[in-house]
């Protein structure tokens, strides 16, 4: 069964400081690649995504992700974090076979210290 | 402005009651999914519809149930077999159900079961 995994539940960051949220899913077929963020009292919304080409990709708000397919990974990263960026942090993957079915990962939840 | 409409927010049911959660869309979107989300764990699959009078289960549809008899409303009835209902419900769209993997989904704000 595909599955998606987020080792860091929770992470604690002063402003200013570089943020990398890992995620990797199990599936070997082809995928697509999703991050979506949830700010504090507001819906789930995309973040960025990968389909093919580049695997570094940029999101909104300075936000990127590298898939590295060798080690099944699409990790989210930030230079500089600002006390907004405060939210829960959701990786997902489609395989592309059935794009009907999204598998999420269990979320990180980030707290930006002013 | 378009989006989608999820109620109620809160609701508390007793054990062995059916209870139906609304969710409605003004999008225009063809396709229409439920998730489940629980403490820790990623949000799963309930069951999910691509046009109106069709429906699909997801990878965990016991004790759920769903009707699409409207393009703009999907809701789900928790059914007293569903074992371990208390949990944060998510409806989400997408305009067609190829676009979801091109444009991802557009969520509700999520409606929170408690059993009691």
């Amino acid at each position: 069964a595909q599955s998606v995994s987020q080792h860091n539940h929770h992470v604690i960051l002063s402003e200013a400081a570089s943020l990398e949220l890992g995620c990797n899913y199990s599936y070997g077929g082809t995928v697509n690649l999703f991050w979506y963020v949830q700010y504090p009292g507001q819906h789930l919304q995309l973040l960025l995504k990968y389909f093919s080409g580049d695997p570094l990709v940029k999101g909104i708000k300075g936000f990127e992700a590298e898939f590295i397919k060798s080690k099944f990974s699409f990790n989210l990263r930030k230079p500089s974090v600002q006390w907004s960026d405060t939210a829960e942090y959701f990786c997902a993957v489609n395989a592309r076979r059935n794009f009907n079915k999204f598998y999420f990962g269990s979320g990180t939840k980030l707290n930006v210290k002013p | 402005d378009g989006g989608i409409t999820q109620s109620p927010k809160y609701l508390f049911r007793k054990e062995g009651q059916n209870v139906t959660l609304s969710c409605e869309q003004n999008l225009n979107h063809d396709a229409m999914y439920w998730y489940r989300q629980d403490p820790g764990q990623g949000l799963r699959l309930i069951y999910y519809s691509q046009i109106v009078n069709d429906f699909q289960k997801g990878d965990i549809a016991e004790g759920y149930s769903v009707s699409r008899e409207k393009k703009e409303s999907f809701p789900l009835t928790v059914t007293s077999a569903q074992k371990n209902p208390t949990a944060f419900y998510l409806c989400a769209s997408s305009l067609h159900p190829g676009t979801v993997a091109n444009y991802g989904y557009t969520f509700g704000s999520g409606t929170r079961l408690t059993v009691v």
